[in-house]
């Protein structure tokens, strides 16, 4: 039963452009929602959250945006630089402090 | 300064046998994790410990038996290792009532 789902194993986005990464979830129970980046033989890196009362929160280069009644966040990288390759894993929680994770989308940012 | 660290970042070992994986953090958090990520990439949360009482114990085999001396420490202590233990094991941790966790390195743990 997988509550939180990306349904893109891999993205190629060339440099100066968007990069938009999507995970769609089941538990309307969710009220916390994260983004991390995973570099090889690396731990994931926190990168951004947002809370179910916003429906977009921003950190420089980095957006992400909650659609509640479609069960949906997307995030949103702009400009993209090389440096942006990697795994990207979207995450929720519905309190208790446990996060549940899609399986990644692993972003190639091309020159 | 790692702020998560674990110890060691590989570990090769035979079926059968008993290993363990150590656990730091110095982020003062008081809420630490262990999740296990899978061939299919799949992290999943095994264990969480606050203050050093478990909170979660997501339906693992107890084979798999965490401890915390303190704080600011989680090991994990596997017996009878099996070739599908072979995974990347995370050690996490996190602020008080906060969700936004903080990684390890991770530890690649394969079973002959």
């Amino acid at each position: 039963d997988q509550q939180v789902k990306q349904n893109s194993p891999s993205l190629s986005v060339q440099e100066g452009r968007i990069s938009i990464l999507n995970c769609d979830y089941t538990n309307s129970m969710f009220d916390y929602f994260l983004w991390y980046k995973k570099y090889p033989a690396e731990g994931p890196t926190f990168l951004i959250s947002i809370s179910s009362i916003k429906d977009k929160n921003e950190d420089g280069r980095f957006t992400v945006f909650l659609n509640k009644s479609a069960k949906h966040l997307s995030l949103h990288i702009v400009p993209s630089q090389p440096g942006d390759s990697a795994v990207y894993f979207c995450a929720a929680s519905a309190g208790a402090q446990k996060l549940v994770f899609g399986q990644g989308t692993r972003l190639t940012i091309n020159p | 300064d790692t702020a998560v660290s674990q110890t060691p970042k590989y570990l090769v070992t035979q079926m059968g046998n008993d290993k363990s994986i150590k656990c730091e953090q110095n982020l003062g958090h008081d809420t630490m994790y262990w999740y296990k990520q899978d061939s299919k990439k799949f992290l999943k949360i095994m264990f969480s410990y606050n203050n050093k009482e478990l909170i979660i114990n997501e339906t693992v085999p107890n084979r798999f038996s965490p401890k915390s001396p303190d704080k600011a420490h989680l090991n994990l202590h596997i017996n009878s290792l099996e070739l599908g233990d072979s995974a990347v094991y995370f050690c996490a941790s996190s602020p008080p009532g906060s969700d936004t966790q903080y990684f390890g390195p991770g530890t690649r743990l394969t079973v002959l």
